[in-house]
């Protein structure tokens, strides 16, 4: 039934020390995006996938990157996680990149970072 | 001009009352506006959306009104439950992906 499936859903790491979260997806989606979201704000996008083409939003910090080894899974790499990277990170899948197209979110892993 | 500016950011209503949470945007080119809401330890979820060729769309207890001239639309939440309590997000979006959010309200709703 789930559509969207994050893992870890908790993800304690050490200053610097790298760490990846993983997405997968039964939708068949062609779009599958990431975000970052702090506590008491909006989702922040750090970037998405259409199919294998990969789009970094022009603020995301060099840090963070991403893997999609084929339609249903995406990974998020911290290279270097700082106590700034704290936070919850969403997934989030969509038919198109055409804005009405509804994304369908994960439940999020949260990343402690220590 | 990319901004979506939601109010209030917390709002506190009776079980049976009406929550109201307005949204308010300058960019002309969004034409789909979204509200997503969002449990705690939940991401987020479509729950209503509203294109700017309508006033208004009803969905259950749930209604987008939308204002094309003055730039703005609203959330009612009608006959409003303790299970509505969540946060709330208005967004928008042109003809790209990139959805643009509120700031989010946080809604509970008292017993």
């Amino acid at each position: 039934d789930a559509m969207v499936i994050q893992n870890p859903r908790y993800q304690v790491t050490q200053f610097g020390k790298p760490v990846t979260l993983s997405c997968s997806q039964t939708l068949n989606h062609n779009v599958m995006y990431w975000y970052q979201q702090k506590s008491s704000q909006a989702p922040k996008l750090l970037f998405h996938y259409y199919d294998k083409d990969f789009n970094n939003e022009a603020d995301t910090p060099d840090n963070f990157q991403s893997r999609r080894p084929n339609t249903s899974f995406c990974f998020l790499d911290i290279r270097s996680p700082g106590l700034g990277d704290a936070a919850m990170y969403l997934c989030a899948t969509s038919r198109t990149l055409q804005g009405f197209n509804e994304q369908f979110f994960g439940p999020g892993t949260r990343l402690t970072v220590l | 001009q990319q901004q979506v500016k939601q109010s209030p950011q917390s709002l506190i209503v009776q079980k049976g009352g009406i929550s109201i949470i307005n949204c308010a945007y300058e960019n002309t080119a969004f034409d789909y506006f979204p509200w997503y809401q969002q449990f705690p330890g939940k991401g987020p979820a479509l729950l209503i959306a509203i294109r700017p060729d309508v006033s208004e769309k009803k969905e259950g207890r749930f209604t987008i009104s939308f204002n094309k001239s003055a730039k703005q639309f609203s959330l009612h939440i009608m006959d409003s439950q303790p299970g509505d309590s969540a946060t709330y997000f208005c967004a928008a979006t042109g003809s790209n992906y990139q959805l643009i959010w509120g700031a989010g309200t946080k809604l509970i709703i008292k017993p």
